[in-house]
């Protein structure tokens, strides 16, 4: 199985506040993806990483940023958290098969709370 | 955008029994994943299965994609099985964006 880390697993913050999640690899997987998992909505993609310092928006990217400065490292970071960003948040990696197409590994998933 | 649809919303069944799950897309897809997301909320990868057949132990899955379906088949249920069973799919010409079914929820009973 694919190593992916997510801290922190759970978090309970205040509105306002700054809060960055971090998803480490260890499997050296070029893409790396961050979605929010909400009842009604299913998965939804935030924001993806194709290479070191190469991320693009998914369909909800609004009040989040992210970073990738090493391969491993994923960083997903709410300026200034709101109790709509309550969710859990999933990290994914892939490997890019020969066809093209990307399969992906989920880690375990943080537990964001925001009051 | 693509729409997937998964059928059936919910489904209980008692152990030993046998399941089909579907997942309709209402345009051309570069490939399709079945995810298993257990009681405990960890999301795994079950099969990437763009078209034709696969089988791992007791589950199989089919897809075809001309008629824009795909099949999630478990044999003999057992207790570990439940959970909720999402089918994802990339649209052509995108090979980052899945877009998600809502899932089945699958209960199997002791």
């Amino acid at each position: 199985d694919a190593g992916i880390t997510q801290s922190p697993r759970h978090k309970v913050t205040e509105t306002g506040t700054p809060v960055t999640l971090r998803c480490h690899q260890t499997e050296n997987h070029r893409y790396m993806y961050w979605y929010r998992q909400d009842p009604g909505h299913g998965l939804r993609l935030i924001h993806y990483s194709y290479g070191v310092k190469d991320t693009d928006k998914g369909e909800v990217s609004d009040g989040y940023s992210v970073s990738r400065s090493k391969t491993e490292d994923f960083l997903l970071t709410l300026e200034s958290a709101t109790s709509s960003q309550t969710s859990v948040y999933f990290c994914a990696i892939s490997e890019n098969r020969a066809s093209g197409a990307n399969v992906l590994t989920f880690g375990a998933g943080s537990r964001l709370t925001v009051l | 955008g693509i729409q997937v649809e998964q059928s059936p919303p919910d489904l209980i069944l008692q152990e030993g029994a046998n399941s089909t799950l579907r997942c309709n897309f209402s345009d051309s897809v570069n490939n399709l994943q079945w995810f298993h997301q257990n009681p405990w909320g960890q999301l795994i990868n079950l099969f990437y299965i763009p078209s034709g057949t696969k089988q791992n132990g007791r589950l199989s899955a089919t897809t075809v994609a001309t008629e824009r379906y795909s099949l999630l088949y478990i044999s003999s249920s057992q207790t570990t099985d439940s959970g909720v069973y999402f089918c994802a799919v990339h649209p052509g010409g995108s090979n980052y964006q899945l877009i998600w079914g809502a899932g089945t929820k699958l209960i199997i009973k002791p």
